[in-house]
């Protein structure tokens, strides 16, 4: 089946560095990708929608320029923590939507564990 | 806008029994819904999906899952737990044609066993 793979899986980083996490759709192409952000034992919430050759749409409240999204392929698309903070800790997910036939069928990737010291 | 709610935070369940996961939506048209299990550290792996057609939909590992539009339910069961579904579920809804998903706050499942 469809595949969405995110690296790293973890990363530590100092505070005020920056860092970047992949997320490839390995089995087909995505014009749209999805990332979320979860706390521990929280739910997703979203964050942004990167779209291939467009900017990212963002969700109320997440800062654009503190967390860069950019979506240059069909198979990728990166998210860029910016300026890291301790707060900025969590899981962060990413998703694709693989298209077709009988509608939305969303794969998430694996997520990717962020840890700012 | 939709929501989803997911009445149980935990459910601890023995071994071989069977399971029930609620899950209801607020949804103003047809949604689409779906079932994510997580387990610790790791990513969402879909159990399954409900587009439209047969209300009783069958997903991976031996779950389904029932659309009951008129309760707003897409209830998750499974006739006998394994050690192994031990983890957090999310139910979700997304809207047609659309990509976003809302999720649900999950249910963390303990099996006993």
């Amino acid at each position: 089946g469809a595949v969405v793979s995110q690296h790293p899986s973890r990363v530590i980083c100092k505070s005020g560095t920056s860092v970047k996490i992949e997320c490839r759709s390995l089995d087909f192409q995505a014009t749209t990708m999805f990332w979320y952000r979860q706390f521990p034992k929280q739910s997703l919430m979203l964050m942004a929608t990167s779209n291939e050759g467009s900017k990212a749409t963002y969700e109320q409240g997440v800062e654009k320029d503190k967390f860069l999204i950019n979506h240059a392929s069909l198979t990728l698309s990166t998210l860029t923590v910016t300026s890291a903070h301790p707060e900025d800790s969590s899981f962060y997910i990413c998703s694709a939507r693989e298209p077709g036939q009988s509608g939305n069928t969303i794969y998430f990737g694996e997520g990717s564990w962020l840890t700012v010291v | 806008a939709q929501s989803v709610t997911q009445p149980d935070i935990h459910i601890t369940v023995s071994e071989g029994a069977s399971l029930e996961l609620r899950c209801n939506y607020s949804y103003g048209a047809t949604p689409y819904l779906f079932w994510y299990v997580q387990s610790p550290g790791q990513g969402l792996q879909l159990l399954l999906k409900y587009f439209s057609g047969d209300t009783l939909v069958q997903g991976i590992k031996g779950f389904e899952a029932e659309f009951k539009r008129s309760q707003s339910s897409f209830n998750l069961r499974k006739p006998s737990v394994h050690w192994s579904d031990a983890a957090e579920y999310f139910c979700a809804v997304g809207r047609r044609g659309g990509n976003k998903l809302t999720f649900g706050t999950g249910t963390q499942l303990k099996v006993e066993l």
